[in-house]
């Protein structure tokens, strides 16, 4: 059962480039999200997808697209990416549960993205 | 905005000896949880405490929440050296749209 996955895992762009970072989980929830964590800052919401067909802006949705693809993939796209734009980004998925309440969330392993 | 602080940012203890984390936050809350970051891979779910609770126990995990003050504390007792991690609160505010908002986490290091 691999939860979570990412890809790719490392990647390094020059700025101006565009990338597509994949995710993908198989526990059959509705609900994915999209993080980027900083030294120091802890992870921020970028865009959330609560179910299949809608995307929502999170903290810091500022040169993102996602895609919802289908209820197992959510994409995050840089369409020109900035020095800024150097995290590490985490997916994670989530379920409503019976009784009104929330699946605590499973994270992937991350992508390491640099951007010169 | 990062709803919740951790304090202190880096911890380092003995094997065997407890180690507390302390995470305060801004806004009326509805859960609040805790996770674990070994380094290079993703976050772990650990406990959630919900706002009506005041303390909660998971093996070796004691979570407290002080509503009043805004605050919690996670407890780790008898640390390993495989407890070496960060450790980061998330708040969520209810709804339909389960949100969290994430603290900017505490370095634990455990040594042999």
């Amino acid at each position: 059962n691999a939860g979570v996955t990412q890809t790719p895992k490392f990647q390094v762009l020059k700025t101006g480039q565009s990338m597509t970072l994949q995710c993908a989980q198989d526990m059959n929830h509705n609900s994915m999200y999209w993080y980027r964590q900083d030294p120091g800052m802890g992870l921020r919401l970028i865009y959330y997808s609560a179910s299949e067909g809608t995307t929502d802006k999170g903290e810091v949705p500022n040169g993102y697209n996602v895609s919802r693809l289908n209820k197992r993939e959510f994409s995050l796209r840089l369409e020109s990416a900035a020095p800024s734009q150097t995290s590490v980004y985490f997916c994670a998925s989530s379920e409503f549960l019976r009784g009104g309440r929330w699946q605590p969330q499973h994270f992937g392993d991350g992508t390491r993205l640099s951007i010169l | 905005s990062q709803q919740g602080e951790e304090d202190p940012q880096a911890l380092s203890i003995q094997e065997g000896e407890n180690a507390t984390m302390n995470c305060s936050y801004k806004t009326s809350i509805n859960n609040l949880q805790w996770y674990r970051q070994n380094s290079g891979r993703g976050l772990v779910h650990l406990i959630l405490i919900r706002s009506n609770e005041r303390e909660k126990h998971s093996g070796r995990l004691r979570v407290t929440l002080d509503t009043s003050k805004k605050s919690s504390s996670l407890l780790i007792t008898a640390s390993r050296a495989a407890d070496t991690a960060s450790y980061f609160c998330a708040t969520d505010r209810g709804g339909s749209n389960y949100k969290l908002t994430f603290g900017k986490g505490t370095l634990l290091t455990v040594n042999p």
